[in-house]
Parts: C-alpha cells; structure tokens; sequence
C-alpha cells in the first residue's frame, strides 16, 4: 500500500534556527514528490514538485531534495512568515495523490 | 492565485440533512478532486473527474456524491450527512493527470451536529 509519513509532527524554531522536514514515502512508480505549504484556514499552497533522486528545488529560504526513499525540506535562517503547516505528498502509477499528516512549524522571534 | 471559489466556507447542519458543496474554477481545467482533511491524517481523497460527466471514486468515497455538469463547476453531496463527515473538504484542480501539481481552493468547514 502506497504511504506517506512526515516527521517531525511539530517543530518549533527559533528565527535564523536552520532545520529540515522529512518526509518518507514508499509509492509504487513514483513520479513525482509534492510539498505543499498551508496556512490556518487556506488551501495547501503549491511549493516545489521533485520528480527523481538527486533532484533539488530552492525557493527563497526553501530547499527541497529527493531520495529514492525520502524528501527533505531544508529551511535556511527561518523568519516568523515561515510558520506553517508543511505537506508532502507523492504520486505513483494509480495517478493519485498521497499526503502525508503534515509538520506543524512554528517560528519565533 | 488559481481561480478555485469553494461555497459555502461554512457550514452547519444536522445528522441526516443532504449537505452540497461546490467548486467553481475559472482555469478550465479539466481535473477536479475533492478531498478532506482530518486532525493526525493527511488530505484524502473522495471523488475526482476527468472531465464533464466523467468522474470516478477515491480512497473515501462512500457516504458522498459527485456532479459534473460543467467544465467549471463540480459538486460534492452528502445525501444523508453523518458525525463522522465533520471534516474540512478541499476541492483542487489540475491540468493534467499525473506528475503535474494540483492547485487547491481554500475550503469548506463542515460540522454535522
């Protein structure tokens, strides 16, 4: 059964506290790795798709990688703005997505 | 900012009521999903279309309903609402099946007392 895990669950930071999200997936046929970033009470908002290990995708303070068994989400320098659910999910041959529960990050000043 | 309205943002209603909500999208995609999210799961999928009058079930489609009559519009129904569909439904859309990213509007709250 295809699945999708993230950990931590939550993360708190301090601002310019550099970490990363993992994100481990076991899809059959994988062609692409989504994250997503979701405020309270919005839509997931769409951040970086990874289609095959060893790829890698920067936005800003983001950095997204990709393994054959994992993705990882790399936050640089972090601000209080960066505070937000963030999701990933993977699509395999059944041409679905799957998500994982999320990590909650919370940034402080 | 994709062009997803979901209607209405929230919702109120009572166990055995029918219950629709609706997705309206001026991108003229051609892929629609409904999903819902719960606490401690991820975004699951209930029905998507393929098109007008083309739509088929996901991963939790019993209990629920879908309609396509227009490229714009896709409704998800609840024929007979339960406590257990209290959920928050997202509606998203795509251009295309497969390894392209889906673009999601910001949602439906619905509590079923």
């Amino acid at each position: 059964e295809d699945q999708v895990t993230q950990s931590p669950e939550a993360l708190r930071l301090q601002e310019g506290e550099s970490s990363s999200l993992n994100c481990s997936y076991t899809v059959s046929g994988l062609r692409g790795l989504f994250w997503y970033r979701q405020d309270p009470g919005k839509g997931p908002e769409f951040l970086f798709t990874l289609y095959s290990a060893g790829e890698e995708k920067e936005k800003e303070r983001l950095k997204a990688t990709l393994t054959k068994k994992e993705s990882f989400l790399h936050i640089t320098a972090p601000k209080p703005e960066d505070s937000a659910t963030y999701l990933c999910a993977g699509i395999g041959g059944y041409n679905k997505l799957i998500f994982g529960a999320g990590t909650r990050l919370a940034v402080h000043p | 900012d994709a062009g997803i309205t979901q209607s209405p943002r929230h919702k109120v209603t009572e166990t055995g009521t029918p219950v629709t909500l609706r997705c309206h999208q001026t991108e003229n995609h051609r892929y629609m999903y409904w999903y819902r999210q719960d606490p401690g799961h991820g975004l699951r999928l209930i029905h998507y279309s393929y098109g007008v009058k083309d739509t088929d079930k996901g991963e939790v489609s019993d209990g629920y309903s879908v309609s396509r009559s227009k490229t714009e519009d896709f409704l998800l129904t609840l024929e007979s609402a339960t406590s257990s569909q209290t959920s928050v439904y997202f509606c998203a859309i795509s251009a295309q099946e497969g390894n392209q990213p889906q673009h999601f509007g910001d949602g439906t709250r619905l509590s079923i007392l």
